[in-house]
């Protein structure tokens, strides 16, 4: 089956630095989503792409939907102690309506 | 405005017990969503719904059945519950297919154990 990886699985980063994560497949995506955890929390959906090459912004967060449609990278920029969480992927295809793929998630840490 | 809302937070049932999760969203969102999530994992759909009274499968919807008699609110049932379904499960909303908005909204989960 189809199947999402994400690196870096965890990092630890110090308060002001950016960070980069991506996430690969060895499968084609048409539609790739890009969520935040907080410990005991449900999920809130940052970022949506939906076109290769496709970059789009959401304050310091940008994601960029890669070029051959199997990878995607989501990029934060001068972290703050709020964006500590679990970063998921998600990706689908169109004859997968909503049944979207979920990586396993990196877990970010920011150290003040 | 609550937004979407689960009930009840946790629960812990026996073996073959039944029981049912309730979802309520007050966005008039069309499509609803319930995933369980596992320890140290993604979420998994297990069944969505794209209007009143209309329910579809999602990636593992074995042993699960779902109601949307109203278009507010999602129920999500366990029939005979086996200690393979002690998850997390949550329930999330949107206006429109996720293929085509970035809007979703998603309650704050139930923690469901199965001894």
């Amino acid at each position: 089956g189809q199947q999402l990886n994400q690196s870096p699985q965890s990092m630890f980063i110090q308060e002001g630095e950016d960070v980069s994560m991506n996430c690969t497949s060895s499968s084609i995506f048409n539609t790739w989503l890009w969520y935040k955890q907080d410990p005991g929390e449900g999920p809130v959906l940052l970022i949506a792409l939906y076109k290769a090459g496709e970059l789009t912004s959401n304050g310091r967060l940008t994601a960029q939907f890669g070029t051959t449609r199997k990878d995607s990278f989501l990029n934060i920029s001068a972290s703050i102690p709020s964006d500590v969480g679990i970063y998921f992927c998600a990706a689908s295809v169109d004859n997968y309506g909503q049944n979207f793929v979920f990586g396993p998630g990196t877990r970010l840490s920011v150290l003040p | 405005n609550a937004g979407v809302t689960q009930t009840p937070k946790f629960r812990v049932l026996k073996t073959g017990q039944s029981m049912t999760l309730l979802c309520a969203q007050d966005m008039n969102h069309e499509y609803m969503y319930w995933y369980r999530q596992d320890p140290g994992m993604g979420l998994r759909l297990i069944h969505y719904s794209v209007g009143e009274g209309t329910t579809a499968k999602g990636e593992v919807p074995d042993g699960y059945n779902v109601s949307r008699l109203k278009k507010q609110n999602f129920l999500l049932g366990l029939e005979s519950a086996a200690p393979s379904q002690t998850s997390v499960y949550f329930c999330a909303s949107s206006p429109r297919d996720l293929r085509y908005t970035d809007t979703q909204y998603f309650g704050p989960g139930t923690r469901l154990t199965v001894l």
